[in-house]
């Protein structure tokens, strides 16, 4: 079974700073996304990111593959009370029929 | 486009009782899948379909049951709700696996007593 592993678990800041989160496995995955998810919703992607070493930007979201494509990282600058939510990370099992999904790093952004 | 959409998004059920979660999607997608997302926890997979008539198990599949008549409908059913059932269930659907964005429904909370 592969595993991610998403740290830190809750992250609490004020309006304005940053802060990265993590999402590790000792599995190598073909691709690796990203999601947000609000309260009552659904998930919703973010981005997909599927080379290693890969950097992508969102605004003022950057997420990065890990090299070895077993870690990806998403880091926020001058976080927003909009950013608010639980980031999910999930991995492609290189089957291609479904993903595994991280426990989260629920974010609360403080005006 | 509706999306996704489930049904019903709130129940409560006695140990013992069956019920069906409903889940319909209106984008032609071929694969549908059915996760369900403990407090505070990520998604769990249960049951998945690649297609119409095509069902397969997920991480958690005991105690639950799938079926995929239609490319649109793709049902879960509990047959002898437990307390370890309680939680959010959430359907979704993409038009393949792997990379392609999976599109969510609003989920289902699920309480059983």
């Amino acid at each position: 079974t592969q595993l991610l592993e998403q740290s830190p678990q809750f992250l609490s800041i004020q309006e304005g700073e940053n802060l990265t989160v993590y999402c590790n496995s000792s599995s190598v995955f073909s691709s690796l996304q990203w999601y947000r998810q609000e309260p009552g919703e659904g998930p919703v992607l973010l981005v997909t990111v599927v080379t290693g070493g890969e950097v992508k930007k969102l605004k003022r979201l950057t997420f990065q593959f890990g090299d070895a494509r077993k870690d990806s990282s998403l880091h926020i600058t001058a976080a927003q009370p909009g950013d608010t939510g639980l980031y999910l990370c999930a991995g492609d099992n290189n089957a291609g029929n479904m993903l595994t999904f991280g426990g989260g790093t629920r974010l609360m952004v403080k005006p | 486009n509706a999306g996704v959409t489930q049904t019903p998004k709130f129940r409560i059920l006695k140990i013992g009782q069956s019920m069906t979660l409903q889940c319909t999607q209106d984008m032609n997608h071929n694969y549908m899948y059915w996760y369900r997302q403990d407090p505070g926890m990520g998604l769990k997979l249960i049951y998945y379909s690649v297609g119409a008539g095509i069902t397969d198990k997920g991480e958690v599949p005991n105690g639950y049951n799938v079926s995929r008549s239609t490319t649109e409908d793709f049902p879960l059913r509990l047959e002898l709700a437990a307390p370890s059932q309680t939680s959010v269930y959430f359907c979704a659907s993409s038009y393949s696996g792997g990379l392609d964005e999976q599109f969510f429904g609003p989920g289902t909370r699920l309480t059983v007593l």
